[in-house]
């Protein structure tokens, strides 16, 4: 089974509106993290924000906000305001386990939404 | 720039060449990632080190391919015998603790073409 589905391979929003990123995630450890990172044509994989799943609140950063379920087992990414720069490939990822002494703290990466922002 | 750099950015090679990939990863950063992208992936690990140690190898990581990092600081990713199948975006990333969830940070990736 998929650790990480991301649903939609293209998006379209116009600019200044909100979009929302669908992730879901398949694990059977209690203690994981769950990562947004946006890779623009060039390449870089640039990090957005992380939620832990101990966390009590939704995590934000800037414009980005997380909306995890965890009962639902979904990390759904929200941009508000979209800008022509948001145009990008968008990746959800998780790390299991806590990662302690010498575990391994690799990321599972699902396969993408592909954002576009409409002037 | 104090971020995880990656060099050569591209290399086209012949099949059957050998190929080498370096990473500096963030300063303080004590472990480092490689991973592959394939068109239209996600990044698939391949390796881990801490330090030095190269705790873990992804069955991705065929014996034509091999990576160090001595010392503990840059790492290299050598791919030996390079196959059409190795055309591959290889990316790097570091990260440490104690903050954020141990969040790794990505370099910009070497794009790898094998003609």
């Amino acid at each position: 089974a998929q650790k990480i589905t991301q649903t939609q391979p293209g998006m379209f929003v116009q600019e200044k509106e909100a979009v929302t990123l669908d992730c879901t995630y398949d694990t059977s450890d209690p203690s994981y993290g769950l990562f947004w990172y946006k890779q623009p044509s060039s390449g870089e994989m640039i990090f957005l924000i992380y939620q832990g799943s101990y966390d009590q609140q939704n995590a934000t950063e800037g414009r980005y906000s997380l909306n995890f379920q965890k009962a639902r087992k979904s990390a759904n990414l929200v941009i508000s305001a979209s800008q022509l720069g948001d145009s990008a490939m968008y990746f959800c990822a998780m790390r299991e386990g806590r990662g302690s002494g010498g575990s391994n703290y690799k990321l599972t990466f699902g396969k993408g939404t592909l954002l576009t922002v409409n002037p | 720039d104090t971020g995880v750099s990656q060099d050569p950015r591209h290399k086209i090679t012949k099949r059957g060449q050998n190929v080498t990939f370096r990473c500096d990863p963030i300063s303080e950063h004590n472990r480092l990632y490689w991973y592959r992208q394939t068109l239209g992936q996600g990044p698939e690990f391949l390796t881990y080190f801490q330090n030095e140690a190269q705790l873990e190898k992804s069955r991705l990581l065929s014996d034509r391919f091999s990576a160090e990092r001595p010392k503990g600081s840059f790492s290299t990713l050598e791919i030996q015998r390079t196959e059409q199948g190795d055309s591959a975006m290889y990316l790097c990333a570091s990260s440490s603790r104690p903050f954020g969830g141990e969040t790794q940070y990505f370099g910009p990736g070497t794009r790898l073409l094998v003609l």
